[in-house]
């Protein structure tokens, strides 16, 4: 299975930071992965997939880069609608899996 | 406009069975590869199974031989049968539409819990 960690697992941030979350696999893989936003009560949301490539409807502030074992997800000038918890996922073979998220807070 | 709606979901003792349904409208599941994941209190997303359009189902290893997905074309709905539950299954339990390599999840449910408790 291949194990996917972020870092880091909690950031503080204010309005208007620049702000970059990792995955690290523990195998490397070209380019299938995503990151995905998740709001309390509710179910994730897709950002970003095939590691840079932004989902329609997402705001051009949030960009994704990264290939092998190694992914990063910025984003270039926070929002107040941007606190939130982040995940990553890998779709490069089954079973399917996530990192253990990181809580983005306001500082 | 899309829309996954979960049911099903409530509480149940250890041992017991559950059905979970998933109705989807503004796309079709017969040619769609469509998805379980699931997130236990306070924690991460775990992926649990997928069916593919050609009917090839895939499971984590956490719910092999217990969980099974299938679809009902004509009603636009897929199901996840949940057996011999556990504790440790205790989650909100999300359909979503992806889970074909190397494709992401484009589309979610709002979610279901299911609660596992004597």
């Amino acid at each position: 299975d291949i194990q996917m960690t972020q870092s880091p697992s909690s950031v503080s941030a204010s309005v208007g930071d620049r702000v970059t979350i990792t995955c690290r696999a523990s195998q490397g893989f070209s380019s299938w992965l995503a990151w995905y936003q998740q709001k309390p009560g509710k179910a994730p949301k897709l950002l970003i997939f095939a590691a840079s490539s932004l989902q329609s409807g997402v705001p051009s502030r949030f960009s994704g880069s990264g290939s092998g074992t190694d992914f990063t997800l910025t984003i270039s000038s926070l929002q107040p609608e941007d606190f939130a918890t982040y995940y990553c996922q890998q779709a490069n073979s089954f079973p399917i899996t996530f990192g253990q998220g990181t809580r983005l807070e306001m500082k | 406009e899309v829309q996954l709606v979960e049911s099903g979901g409530g509480l149940i003792q250890p041992g017991g069975s559950l059905r979970l349904s998933c109705t989807v409208s503004g796309f079709t599941v017969s040619t769609s590869y469509m998805s379980w994941v699931r997130q236990a209190p306070g924690k991460g997303l775990e992926w649990v199974s997928v069916i593919y359009i050609g009917g090839s189902t895939y499971y984590a290893d956490s719910v092999k031989g217990r969980f099974t997905i299938s679809r009902d074309t004509s009603k636009n709905t897929f199901y996840l049968q949940m057996n011999s539950l556990r504790a440790e299954d205790t989650a909100v339990y999300y359909c979503a539409r992806g889970g074909e390599l190397p494709n992401p999840f484009d589309y979610w449910g709002q979610g279901t819990l299911v609660t596992v408790s004597s």
